[in-house]
């Protein structure tokens, strides 16, 4: 079966570190999306891709970057880690023939300390 | 611009009784709808989605929600939960315009008493 695979589940790093956190997918989807959710904000969107070297900054960019290489992959990495940056990220992919349903993955629990 | 209000942060029920979980968005287009359901420390599962046609969409473990346009709401119902519904419920907007980026409310916490 096709999934869409976060790791780590869960990371402990110390401010100022670079973090990279990666999501892989096996969808074949060409949109792939990274979220942030905390308590009261639900999940926001912090970047987003539509295809092989395409992407975006979404509305908490930020301190946050991503790249996309291949079709399965959007790791996302955190340049220098900092305090508010504690959170669930959560990866996301969408297949964009249809636009509509979006897969997730089951995210990572980051804790900058 | 889209967004999403979900306008219950919490939401608590007995064990066999009727729920709604209350949504409402805003958006200068027409839009998907869609309900997702978080249980604890796990992804997002989607429930069920409104792309167009009939205003009463079913999903699964027997929720609907109602499309309304002129009150621009997607209220989640339940007719009688059980114990295993307690779980973060998110609503969503996106539309292929806006690239198909979803919006998400601030999320539902459903809890289900005994």
């Amino acid at each position: 079966d096709a999934e869409i695979t976060q790791s780590p589940r869960h990371k402990i790093t110390e401010t100022g570190r670079q973090v990279t956190l990666a999501c892989h997918q096996t969808w074949n989807h060409n949109n792939m999306f990274w979220y942030r959710q905390d308590l009261g904000h639900g999940l926001r969107l912090i970047h987003y891709s539509y295809g092989v070297q395409d992407t975006n900054k979404g509305e908490v960019s930020d301190g946050y970057s991503v790249s996309r290489s291949n079709t399965e992959d959007l790791p996302l990495t955190l340049e220098s880690a900092a305090s508010s940056q504690t959170s669930v990220y959560f990866c996301a992919s969408s297949d964009p023939s249809t636009g509509t349903e979006a897969f997730f993955g089951q995210g990572t629990r980051l804790t900058v300390v | 611009a889209q967004s999403v209000t979900q306008l219950d942060s919490q939401v608590p029920v007995f064990e066999e009784a009727p729920v709604e979980l209350r949504c409402n968005y805003s958006s200068s287009v027409s839009v998907y709808l869609f309900w997702y359901v978080q249980y604890p420390n796990q992804g997002l599962q989607l429930l069920l989605k409104y792309l167009s046609g009939s205003t009463l969409v079913k999903g699964i473990n027997g929720f609907e929600a109602e499309f309304n346009k002129s009150q621009t709401s997607f209220h989640l119902r339940k007719p009688s939960v059980h114990i295993s519904d307690t779980a973060e419920y998110f609503c969503a907007v996106s539309h292929m315009e806006y690239g198909n980026k979803l919006v998400f409310g601030a999320g539902t916490i459903l809890r289900v008493k005994s």
